[in-house]
């Protein structure tokens, strides 16, 4: 992708309740796999949930889902429940293209649960 | 499955020294791997590819000649900072392609510091 935007640097939630977070992507692959990564203060990268783009049914994980709008290339991640171990930065990345299979990844949102 | 270590997790070194860095599939073997940097706040950047048994790509602006990759085996790429200087103090974080799931694993990234 030549760019991947996250439009919210920080969001806010209370615990249990339900959070969106949105992602756009801009790509000129038409097969592909779009991913979503959760940064906690160590800053390991956790694989949260993947998409393939040739499928139409939205991905879903557990607390974890997706909302994939394949021709607007918007890619949001909705996590139900929330939990005071999903406080973390969270990284919305699609294939940087060029043949390559590296990714390109968006600035991160970071995500903070209210006990 | 798909856990991926990397070697050293931190480490200071002097200006004109040279640092490396390992990445290891530890369950699983991976032709392609991949090198980020990621600066304080901000978010990962594609460094370069590295293939097993040919020469790495790198992205545009990166120094080949500075960051020698080398992807000796299918379950070891390695990293070396030649000739550091303080700008290139960051934190770099490996990757390794998983490629039944079409996914990338990350390792736990290595904090380099150049004095």
């Amino acid at each position: 992708a030549q760019t991947v935007t996250q439009s919210q640097p920080e969001m806010s939630v209370q615990e249990a309740e339900t959070v969106t977070l949105s992602c756009t992507y801009d790509t000129s692959e038409s097969d592909y796999y779009l991913f979503w990564y959760k940064q906690p203060p160590s800053r390991q990268m956790i694989l949260v949930i993947r998409q393939e783009a040739y499928k139409q049914q939205n991905a879903t994980e557990n607390r974890f889902s997706v909302n994939f709008q394949k021709a607007a290339k918007s890619f949001s991640l909705k996590i139900s429940d929330s939990q005071l171990g999903d406080a973390a930065m969270y990284f919305c990345a699609a294939p940087s293209g060029g043949g390559a299979d590296g990714l390109t990844f968006g600035k991160g949102t970071h995500l903070i649960i209210q006990p | 499955g798909a856990v991926v270590s990397q070697h050293p997790s931190w480490v200071i070194c002097k200006s004109g020294t040279s640092v490396k860095i390992e990445c290891r599939s530890l369950d699983f073997q991976a032709t392609t791997m991949f090198w980020y940097r990621q600066f304080p706040k901000q978010s990962l950047m594609l460094m370069a590819t590295s293939n097993e048994g040919s020469k790495a790509t790198y992205e545009q602006g990166v120094e080949k000649d500075k960051f020698l990759i080398n992807h000796a085996s299918l379950t070891l790429s390695t990293l070396t900072v030649t000739s550091a200087h303080p700008e290139d103090s960051s934190f770099y974080i490996c990757s390794a392609h998983q490629g039944i799931q079409e996914t990338q694993y990350f390792g736990p990234g290595t904090r380099l510091l150049v004095l």
